[in-house]
């Protein structure tokens, strides 16, 4: 066990819909990250947020945004969804982001869009 | 940017041999190298992590690591497979271009350890 949780771990919804996706961190970790894993793309980066304020973005779609809130946890929210956002979406956190430090990953979100 | 790549899509062991899952990295600077490994249905569990220091990296579940300045190299070896290592394998370095210092992945290495 990590110690970072996501929920909720299995999701299905229709295209055109929203949905939220939810990560604690690990207990003192000020540093929250977001991957998607898909069968084509592999692990890609989405975004980053250290502390509240969002620190670094990848490749993430207009039509997806995150925030972290005040006591750190984090949400994920993907909109207008397609079919090809069908993915396991990861929460990752770390304590600071320094680039020696371990970078611990969640259970994962399974988001299947029909 | 920085990358990680396994050259290797799979690889297949028999239990009680010795393993190795590859990768190579393309960096500037000092490399901030981990593995990751994946079990069906689960999340990315941290093995080990090189950032400086001893070349021989020692990690989780009698697994270690070899960094290889000259041949950029950060293979992931075990001297004894078990058949419960069979999982997905994955290299990464940590980026400072990216202001975050976000992980970059390689595409994963799939071992299939055999009793």
């Amino acid at each position: 066990d990590s110690g970072v949780t996501q929920t909720p771990k299995h999701l299905i919804t229709a295209t055109g819909q929203r949905v939220t996706l939810r990560c604690s961190p690990r207990s003192g970790d000020l540093s929250v990250y977001w991957y998607q894993q898909s069968l084509d793309q592999g692990l890609q980066f989405l975004i980053q947020y250290y502390n509240g304020e969002e620190r670094a973005k990848g490749n993430i779609l207009e039509r997806f945004s995150a925030q972290q809130f005040p006591d750190l946890h984090s949400e994920l929210n993907l909109s207008s969804l397609e079919l090809g956002d069908s993915a396991l979406y990861f929460c990752a956190s770390s304590v600071t982001s320094t680039l020696g430090n371990t970078i611990y990953f969640g259970e994962g979100s399974w988001l299947t869009v029909v | 940017a920085q990358s990680v790549a396994q050259p290797e899509d799979q690889v297949n062991v028999a239990e009680g041999n010795p393993l190795t899952v590859k990768c190579t990295y393309s960096v500037s600077g000092n490399p901030y190298l981990f593995w990751y490994v994946q079990y069906p249905n689960r999340g990315l569990q941290f093995l080990l992590k090189y950032i400086t220091g001893d070349n021989l990296v020692k990690g989780s579940y009698g697994f270690e690591a070899e960094f290889n300045k000259s041949q950029t190299s950060f293979h992931l070896k075990k001297p004894s497979a078990l058949v419960s290592d069979s999982a997905l394998y994955f290299c990464a370095v940590r980026d400072p271009s990216n202001s975050g210092y976000a992980l970059n992945f390689g595409k994963g290495t799939s071992l299939l350890v055999t009793p």
